[in-house]
């Protein structure tokens, strides 16, 4: 069965860099796109960017842009978010998401269980 | 970007309870939508894709319905284990925005 299993908690100061790692199983990695999704303290979901596992392209939504970077490593079925010069704001749950192969990327069929990140000096 | 307006933000119902959860668009999305269910500490669970199909494997308790701008989404005979946060979202343009969350309590 398809599973996505992310890495743990990561408590970072500001400043400092995170890389998130999302595994995933049960299908063929480079045949769907991975989306990334946040959850802030009380916000409601929102969704990153996603990056085509297949040629490595990343795309950025708005406000994930410069510091945010979504990376691949295909021979370990492996999905990557890094965020640099971490912020208090950026204290939040990251998901990875697997588009549904329907045709549209952010149609989400399965997600992976969540990295709370939180950032404090 | 297209906003997704859910209500209610909470409800509470008692096992056995028809619950109903709604979202609007800002914009027509013809039938893009996915409903999902969010247990603490579980990963979100795909329920209903493209506003009214059934993922497979999930209980027929649960349905969606809707087009263009105003979809609902119904859990008929609530149970116990279906007490979550469930969540809207279009796929009908990029970014795939979500709904605020309606959190399901059990009277």
């Amino acid at each position: 069965q398809v599973q996505l299993v992310q890495s743990g908690s990561e408590l970072k100061k500001p400043g400092a860099s995170v890389k998130v790692s999302c595994k995933a199983s049960g299908y063929t990695f480079i045949s769907y796109a991975m989306n990334w999704v946040r959850q802030a303290p009380g916000q409601g979901l929102e969704w990153m960017g996603w990056i085509n596992t297949n040629n490595g392209n990343p795309t950025y939504a708005q406000g994930f842009t410069g510091r945010f970077v979504f990376s691949l490593d295909t021979s370990v079925s492996t999905a990557y978010l890094q965020i640099n010069s971490l912020k208090a704001e950026d204290t939040a749950v990251y998901y990875c998401a697997r588009e549904s192969g329907r045709g549209v990327v952010t149609a989400i069929n399965y997600w992976g269980q969540g990295t709370l990140v939180t950032v404090s000096s | 970007d297209i906003q997704m307006t859910q209500s209610p933000s909470s409800l509470s119902a008692s096992v056995g309870d028809r619950v109903t959860i709604t979202c609007q668009a800002s914009q027509d999305i013809t039938n893009y939508v996915n409903w999902y269910q969010r247990k603490p500490g579980k990963a979100p669970k795909l329920l209903i894709y493209d506003a009214s199909n059934l993922e497979t494997g999930v209980p027929s308790r649960f349905s969606g319905s809707g087009s263009g701008t105003d979809f609902t989404f119904t859990i008929n005979s609530l149970q116990s284990e279906d007490i979550a946060t469930y969540y809207c979202q279009q796929y009908d343009n990029l970014p795939g925005t979500f709904g605020q969350g309606t959190k399901v309590e059990i009277k």
